[in-house]
């Protein structure tokens, strides 16, 4: 299994929802990490987890909260977001997270869900 | 931080001609290139990827050259088909604990190869 799987691909809700996205997969990768794509731009990270443990968060707003339940899966819950938050939400995973590690910074992704924030 | 610039923004080929991507980036310590290829309504897949130990690398169709010296990369299509039609990302990172996952992407080749 080659692959990470995002549910849902397409999700509209309003400002005062709470939604969570989800990731999963199973090819043994200890690195995963949440993307923002707006259309037209190139994916912009949001957060790495190492090892089930949060260990980059490149400043993105409370709104967005992770979680890495297990080396297989993560979430990303929604709450209170804006319109301009609509955008298409990468995951990807990656085989190691340390230094030395051939292949740790070789990024697998999703095919994203895509969020639109009425 | 890391800049990668990405050039053309647009590429139309012939179908059967060959197609070149160029990008450049800011930072020395950055040693890990590489290029994604992004369809309509789907993820960025990586395609080909080159370290700052190898100067080129060819896999079928497509290969990528490095200029450490002049720090640019470039992504070379040959034979281009229609099903090459995509938007093409190139990206940059160092090798450092602090920075993984952070691919520094630069913005993008939309390629069109007509039939």
């Amino acid at each position: 299994d080659t692959e990470v799987t995002q549910t849902p691909k397409h999700l509209v809700m309003g400002m005062t929802n709470k939604k969570s996205l989800k990731c999963e997969q199973h090819m043994g990768h200890r690195a995963m990490y949440w993307y923002k794509q707006k259309a037209k731009k190139p994916p912009e990270l949001m957060f790495v987890y190492s090892y089930e443990k949060l260990s980059i968060n490149e400043s993105v707003p409370s709104r967005f909260s992770p979680e890495c339940p297990n080396s297989s899966l993560l979430n990303l819950h929604l709450h209170a977001l804006q319109p301009e938050d609509s955008a298409l939400y990468l995951c990807a995973s990656s085989l190691y997270s340390y230094r030395g590690r051939s292949g740790a910074n070789v990024l697998t992704f999703g095919a994203g869900s895509r969020l639109t924030v009425l | 931080g890391e800049n990668v610039e990405q050039h053309p923004s647009t590429l139309s080929v012939q179908e059967g001609d060959s197609a070149v991507i160029k990008c450049t980036y800011s930072d020395s310590a950055s040693n890990y290139f590489p290029w994604y290829k992004q369809e309509l309504g789907k993820g960025p897949q990586l395609i080909i990827d080159i370290r700052s130990n190898v100067g080129e690398k060819k896999d079928q169709r497509i290969a990528v050259t490095l200029n450490k010296t002049a720090k640019h990369f470039s992504l070379h299509i040959t034979e281009t088909q229609p099903e090459d039609s995509a938007v093409y990302f190139c990206a940059a990172s160092m090798g450092t604990t602090d920075s993984w996952g952070k691919l520094q992407f630069g913005a993008g080749t939309q390629v069109v190869v007509t039939p």
